[in-house]
C-alpha cells in the first residue's frame, strides 16, 4: 500500500520570488511557535520563533505570522534562493513549564527553481 | 562555534541487538533533548534532561529505551532488544536554559540514522 507519510506538502517557486509556507496547529493552549529548516541528511535548523502575545515577527528575509483565532502559522521567505530548498517544519509548545516539549508538524518541502 | 554533535552518524544493527547513541551538546547548555524522526515525518519528543536528571521521559515508547546524562553534558540513548520499527533518525538538541516560562531555542544535531535489519 501507499505510505502517505512520505507525501509531504510541496511548494515549488522560482528563484527571486517570495514563498509562503503554511502550518495549522492543533493545540489552542500552545503559546510558543518555531519554524525549523531541515536539509537532506541534516538536523533541523532554527529559523525564527514567535510567542502567542505577538502576531508578527520579522527576521532576515523571513517573517512569521500567527493567527490564533484560526490556529494558523505562516512563514514568508522573501527573494527565495536555491539554498532555501529544504523541508520546513513548524513546531509548537505549551506554557506552564512544558515549553521544552516541541510538537512538530508534518513539514513542507520547498523547492526553488533557478 | 561547535554545534551539537552526534555519533555515530549511521548505525546498522540486527534485530534483538543493543545499541547506544551518543550526543555532545553545545558547551554550557544545561538542557538536552532527544527526538526521533521517522521518514517523512517531523521529529517526535522522547526525553528531556535538565542537568543530570531526566525531567520528562514521557516520550520514550517503551522500557527498551533508556537515556542517561551522568555528568550533565554528554548523553547516551540506549535501546535494548532492537526491533525493525525502531529504525529512524534519532536527533539530539540542546538549549542554554531549561524550558519553563521563558522558552530557549533548541539547537539540533545532525542525528544518528539507525537501521535495524
Amino acid at each position: 500500500g501507499e505510505n502517505v507519510g512520505l507525501h509531504l506538502p510541496t511548494l515549488s517557486v522560482q528563484e527571486g520570488d517570495n514563498s509562503i509556507i503554511n502550518c495549522a496547529y492543533s493545540n489552542s493552549a500552545s503559546d510558543y511557535f518555531i519554524w525549523y529548516k531541515q536539509e537532506s541528511g541534516k538536523g533541523p535548523q532554527f529559523i525564527i520563533d514567535i510567542r502567542s502575545n505577538m502576531d508578527k515577527r520579522q527576521g532576515q528575509r523571513v517573517t512569521v505570522l500567527l493567527n490564533k483565532t484560526v490556529k494558523h502559522l505562516s512563514l514568508q521567505i522573501a527573494a527565495t534562493q536555491p539554498g532555501d530548498s529544504a523541508v520546513y517544519f513548524c513546531a509548537e509548545s505549551t506554557g506552564g513549564g512544558s515549553n521544552y516539549k516541541l510538537t512538530f508538524g508534518k513539514g513542507t518541502l520547498l523547492t526553488v527553481n533557478p | 562555534g561547535a554545534g551539537v554533535s552526534q555519533t555515530p552518524s549511521n548505525k546498522v544493527t540486527e534485530k534483538g541487538k543493543y545499541v547506544e547513541l551518543r550526543c555532545d551538546p553545545i558547551s554550557g547548555h544545561t538542557a538536552l533533548y532527544w527526538y526521533r524522526q521517522s521518514l517523512g515525518q517531523g521529529p517526535e519528543f522522547l526525553i528531556y534532561f535538565q542537568g543530570t536528571g531526566a525531567a520528562d521521559d514521557s516520550g520514550l515508547p517503551n522500557d527498551r529505551f533508556f537515556a542517561v546524562r551522568p555528568e550533565g553534558s554528554v548523553s547516551t540513548l540506549k535501546i535494548q532488544r532492537t526491533e525493525r520499527g525502531d529504525s529512524a533518525v534519532y536527533l539530539c538538541a540542546s538549549s542554554l536554559m531549561p524550558g519553563g516560562i521563558y522558552t530557549d531555542t533548541q539547537y539540533f544535531g545532525p542525528g544518528t540514522r539507525l537501521t535495524v535489519l
